[in-house]
């Protein structure tokens, strides 16, 4: 079974650019979280999405930052007008709907902003 | 909101030698306690975990206990080899089993397994 899927591994972007990361969850789970980890810190939640719907967005930045999970496709995770501060890894995780609690995490996209 | 403290930031042992990470959460709510290894530039990967109603829960070579009434849980690693060498972040979180959470992590461990 392929695991969570993510895509750009890396991406570099600049300052004023919009960056867009996809994350497809393993086959069979329909929730998606997204986190992001700055440098030498833990990661930090952002945001959980059923498909078709955001459920807890309370990690996200008020302004620039966006996500979806549209019925078909994978998550996008937008962020526009990027800056410097933006720069870090950007993880998604999926759960099945038997383990709700139980988190399994892409390799991550690692975000650079010049 | 809940906030979990990850102790220590670095740990050297050498190859044989068990290993012990520990964490404190703020939020006596929280039920549900992950460990996650991540490796060099890969996504974290879920080792094991443990629920409030467990006191102490051993998978192989690693095994993790929680004190609730402290507040405080622990990753042992007995026997360690080079290939346990990664980043090790403890997590809490909030709600019903089985259900849908955010996690809280700790801010990682870097263990060093040295030959």
């Amino acid at each position: 079974n392929a695991g969570v899927m993510q895509n750009p591994r890396h991406l570099v972007r600049r300052r004023g650019q919009e960056a867009r990361l996809r994350c497809s969850p393993m086959k069979g789970h329909s929730h998606v979280y997204w986190y992001r980890q700055l440098p030498e810190e833990g990661l930090k939640f952002m945001v959980y999405l059923q498909k078709e719907n955001i459920i807890d967005e309370s990690g996200m930045p008020k302004e620039r930052f966006s996500a979806e999970f549209p019925k078909e496709g994978p998550s996008i995770l937008r962020i526009q007008q990027v800056v410097r501060g933006d720069s870090a890894a950007y993880f998604c995780a999926s759960s099945p709907i038997q383990g709700l609690d139980i988190q399994y995490f892409g390799a991550g996209t690692r975000l650079s902003v010049l | 909101g809940e906030n979990v403290e990850q102790h220590p930031s670095t740990l050297s042992v050498q190859e044989g030698d068990s290993a012990v990470i520990k964490c404190t959460y703020s939020d006596s709510a929280s039920n549900y306690f992950p460990w996650y290894k991540q490796e060099l530039g890969k996504g974290p990967q879920l080792i094991i975990d443990i629920r409030s109603n467990v006191g102490e829960k051993k998978d192989q070579r690693i095994a993790v206990t929680l004190n609730k009434t402290a507040k405080h849980f622990s990753l042992h690693i007995t026997e360690t080899q080079p290939e346990d060498s990664a980043v090790y972040f403890c997590a809490a979180s909030i709600g019903s089993s089985g259900s849908a959470r955010q996690l809280t992590f700790g801010s990682g461990t870097q263990l060093t397994v040295l030959p």
